[in-house]
């Protein structure tokens, strides 16, 4: 079965330094790709960040980066000089073809900046 | 572009009532996704749609609810009837692609009463 595990309900950070959001998964898959997005406190959500399975590099957008280690099986996200506005719930998906390539979301993790 | 369009964004109605939410999806794109967000479950794939398409609806929780999606550009969700454990926030999504990255709309708050 696939799923997606974070493991921290909550972060704190303070403003202008480095967070790493951890972010685990399970698939017999060889392809997939996995995601990140930022849902705020209005609700919406952003999409951030994608890491596909066979990408040899960590994908890297802005101040987002994914370290992807696969034989780990993990896909933390880091976000470089938070600022108060990165302050929001994050999570992690993965979508495999296995189960119709439907994409599966962990349970969140949400980050507190600090002034 | 304007991005996913959901509407009405607030729904509150009463036990028993039919609810119908609505999606369009970004132009161009050729999946479209419901999910449910609650407290208690998270973030879940009710259904996607490829080309118009339903591919998936082993989500559906129960046969009061259906989507349907008649044209590229639209796409529904009823329920009916509406129970007070449906309350959620339910978003529309759209990829270009099954592997590309999923933009949400706004989501739509119900409240069953």
């Amino acid at each position: 079965a696939q799923k997606i595990t974070q493991t921290q309900p909550g972060m704190f950070v303070q403003e202008k330094e480095a967070v790493t959001l951890d972010c685990t998964y399970d698939t017999s898959d060889q392809s997939y790709g996995l995601f990140w997005y930022k849902q705020p406190s209005s609700g919406e959500m952003i999409f951030l960040i994608y890491q596909g399975s066979y990408d040899e590099q960590n994908a890297t957008e802005g101040r987002y980066s994914l370290n992807f280690q696969k034989a780990r099986k993990s896909a933390n996200l880091v976000i470089s000089a938070s600022q108060l506005g990165d302050s929001a719930m994050y999570f992690c998906a993965m979508r495999a073809s296995t189960g119709g390539f439907k994409t599966i979301f962990g349970a969140g993790t949400r980050l507190f900046v600090k002034a | 572009d304007a991005g996913v369009i959901q509407s009405p964004r607030h729904e509150v109605t009463e036990m028993g009532q039919e609810v119908t939410l609505r999606c369009k999806p970004i132009s161009g794109h050729d999946y479209l996704f419901w999910y449910r967000q609650t407290m208690m479950r998270g973030l879940e794939l009710l259904i996607y749609f490829n080309n118009n398409v339903p591919i998936d609806d082993s989500g559906m929780p129960e046969d009061r609810f259906s989507a349907k999606m008649p044209n590229a550009s639209f796409s529904t969700l009823k329920i009916q009837p509406s129970e007070p454990r449906d309350s959620a926030v339910y978003f529309c999504a759209s990829s270009l692609g099954w592997g590309d990255e999923q933009y949400f709309g706004p989501g739509t708050r119900l409240t069953v009463t």
